[in-house]
């Protein structure tokens, strides 16, 4: 069974850079698919912030593209997520998830992580 | 505001059937047969219940289809069941510059 945890600071200051990092079981990242984090608030709802394949390719949002970076760390299983000058506005629950596709068949987020509560706040 | 549009929510009785649009545009839904569909109960994360517009994951229910036509794509419940109450997210790929876009949810009640 895939499962996904998330784990990092609930709490981040403004300006700085909020760090994520979901920790993969019952599969191995290396094997294949494409890891992404996509984020949750109550007024945009669901979005997309990037996702990573197994190689380290690596595909963002364009409108965070400029703060987003995410990496894979094939020896622990986990991949890892980097939002640099973080405001209120990124205040969300934070996923990770997993999909087979990027354009083809299975195209969707087929398991996905619990989510954490990341607060932006001084 | 969401890329995509849904209903804000949508209600039924048991044993009746419901059925949840989401409406893009020609550069996601219209396009790529890549529309998915999400269960969200509260607190937990999304549970994808179709993928590529028609196709079930493993355990899913056959009382959920999904279907497109042009940039409309549909979520239809059938059998209307108490534990089917939730929030439904679309979900569409959208191409190699945007990926992925979303659809606002609809909440489901079943009366």
């Amino acid at each position: 069974q895939v499962q996904l945890q998330e784990s990092g600071p609930g709490l981040v200051k403004p300006s700085e850079t909020l760090s994520l990092t979901c920790t993969v079981s019952g599969y191995s990242i290396s094997s294949g698919y494409y890891w992404g984090w996509i984020r949750q608030t109550p007024g945009r709802g669901l979005e997309w912030i990037g996702s990573i394949y197994h190689t380290g390719n690596t595909y963002y949002n364009s409108s965070l593209k400029s703060r987003v970076s995410i990496s894979v760390d094939t020896s622990n299983n986990q991949f890892s997520l980097k939002l640099s000058s973080v405001t209120a506005t990124d205040t969300a629950v934070y996923y990770c998830a997993r999909h087979p596709g990027l354009g083809g068949s299975y195209s969707s987020f087929d398991y996905w992580g619990q989510g954490t509560l990341v607060t932006v706040s001084s | 505001q969401s890329a995509l549009t849904q209903p804000a929510s949508v209600s039924g009785s048991p044993g009746q059937s419901i059925t949840v649009s989401c409406t893009g545009t020609s550069s996601d839904v219209g396009s790529y047969n890549l529309v998915s569909w999400y269960q969200q109960r509260p607190g937990k994360a999304p549970k994808l219940m179709i993928y590529d517009v028609s196709k079930r994951p493993s355990g899913v229910s056959n009382r959920f289809s999904g279907s497109k036509s042009g940039n409309t794509a549909s979520l239809t419940i059938s059998g209307l069941q108490t534990e089917d109450e939730a929030d439904y997210y679309c979900c569409s790929y959208a191409g190699s510059s945007t990926f992925w876009v979303f659809g606002g949810g609809t909440k489901l009640t079943v009366l």
